[in-house]
């Protein structure tokens, strides 16, 4: 079984909508990040967290926001889509400590109409 | 100015050559260095850090300049399973934060 998992791995919705997007992780690891891709711009940084009680914006946090259920999960939600969020999303853990290596789960692919 | 900058490519390459990226990156207080491969639409990994040292690993070299500020991977006999999207990557705010240049492609041909 995969170390992070993301679920839905593709979703199309419609301007306006609220969704959701779930990230689950069995590496036991305190940090993790939310990331979306897109085409020529890399991997931007939305929200990271340390630990449950700990929440921290990335670069792009406008119209998202997130939940640290417990330390194995992390939710990004997008309280109202627009067709600019259309994008891959990545969820990511990491131990504080050398390599400071990141590990990612498989990508949701996201679609607003 | 983007944290990290690399060339887009493609790169396109034969068989068994020899090809080398580099990267830039803006904050001269970064603190680590790290080379992912993505292949398309799916998550990146890590292929290697980078030390001031220098550090290699079978076909693949990673070099860090921190008095220029860039870092480079060369990919020697190339292979088409090399054929990726190659991302730079910089840990930096106290080793807090990520930041991922846009990636450089590789297209290795028979």
């Amino acid at each position: 079984d995969a170390d992070v998992t993301q679920t839905p791995r593709n979703r199309i919705t419609k301007t306006g909508k609220r969704i959701m997007l779930e990230c689950s992780q069995t590496k036991g690891h305190d940090r993790m990040y939310w990331y979306r891709q897109d085409p020529g711009l890399g991997l931007r940084l939305i929200y990271y967290s340390f630990d449950v009680k700990d929440i921290n914006k990335g670069e792009i946090s406008d119209g998202y926001s997130v939940s640290r259920q417990a330390q194995a999960k992390f939710s990004l939600s997008l309280e109202s889509a627009i067709p600019n969020q259309t994008a891959l999303y990545f969820c990511a853990t990491s131990e504080p400590g050398q390599p400071y290596e990141q590990y990612f789960g498989p990508g949701t692919r996201l679609t607003v109409t | 100015r983007k944290e990290v900058e690399q060339d887009p490519g493609p790169f396109n390459v034969p068989e068994g050559a020899t090809v080398a990226f580099n990267c830039t990156y803006s904050n001269s207080a970064s603190q680590s260095f790290f080379w992912y491969r993505q292949d398309c639409r799916k998550e990146p990994k890590l292929l290697m850090s980078v030390y001031s040292s220098g550090n290699e690993d079978g076909r693949f070299t990673a070099q860090l300049n921190r008095a220029s500020q860039y870092i480079s991977l060369l990919i020697r006999d190339s292979k088409l399973s090399d054929s990726a999207t190659y991302l730079c990557v910089v840990n930096s705010d106290n080793f807090n934060k990520f930041y991922f240049g846009s990636g450089t492609k590789l297209n290795v041909k028979p």
